[in-house]
């Protein structure tokens, strides 16, 4: 298997611009995870997936985000418009089973100017 | 807020040394998990405890758990330069449904 795909790997963008970062899970695993890290915060949880699902979206920073997952084998995160503290690498990791642990893709990183 | 609180926060130590981190987290859980981030990279499991279990073992790593002080610890055995990282502790409770809360994190560097 691939493990989880992300992409594109690198983003720069212009305040204001839209930003649609990927994400493909790996085959057969039922939740889907969104994370930013930066060094100021760490990793925080934006949403995460069950079943194609919003479970919890309360990490989500304000309107400006949005996530979706049309079917098992993709979701995106996007931010609209996007601004200079949504700088960050953004993480998208998927698990058959959360106790079971979680499998990593290798992050977008986000620069907004 | 982060659920756990790794210690140190940094360490630095020779090749062939041993390598322990420490964290703490604040409420009940079910499972705690251990992650190692290199550089540049996303998050790879290392290993998990259960909340019934005190200790486990995987090849070099050695993983222990004090619920009564909500705590637990990583151990590195016989360390390489490759093992250089960083690594998070994530909880995941009764509270939190299936998502992982990650700790800040410790960056390990071993010197050749």
């Amino acid at each position: 298997d691939a493990g989880v795909i992300q992409s594109p790997r690198h983003e720069v963008t212009e305040m204001g611009q839209e930003v649609t970062l990927r994400c493909k899970p790996i085959s057969g695993h039922d939740y889907l995870f969104w994370y930013r890290q930066t060094m100021m915060r760490g990793l925080e949880l934006l949403i995460y997936f069950n079943n194609n699902v919003p479970i919890d979206d309360s990490g989500m920073p304000e309107d400006r985000f949005s996530a979706k997952m049309p079917n098992a084998s993709f979701s995106t995160l996007k931010i609209q418009p996007s601004e200079p503290r949504d700088s960050a690498v953004y993480f998208c990791a998927s698990s058959l089973s959360p106790v079971r642990g979680y499998t990593f893709g290798s992050g977008t990183r986000l620069t907004v100017v | 807020s982060q659920q756990g609180e790794e210690d140190p926060q940094a360490l630095s130590i020779q090749e062939g040394e041993n390598a322990t981190m420490n964290c703490s987290y604040k409420t009940s859980i079910n499972n705690l998990q251990w992650y190692r981030q290199n550089s540049g990279r996303g998050l790879v499991h290392l290993i998990l405890i259960r909340s019934n279990e005190r200790e486990k073992h995987s090849g070099r790593l050695r993983v222990t758990l004090d619920t009564s002080k909500k705590s637990s610890s990583l151990l590195i055995t016989a360390s390489r330069a490759a093992d250089t990282a960083s690594y998070f502790c994530a909880t995941d409770g009764e509270t939190s449904g299936s998502r992982l809360t990650f700790g800040e994190g410790t960056q390990l560097t071993v010197n050749p």
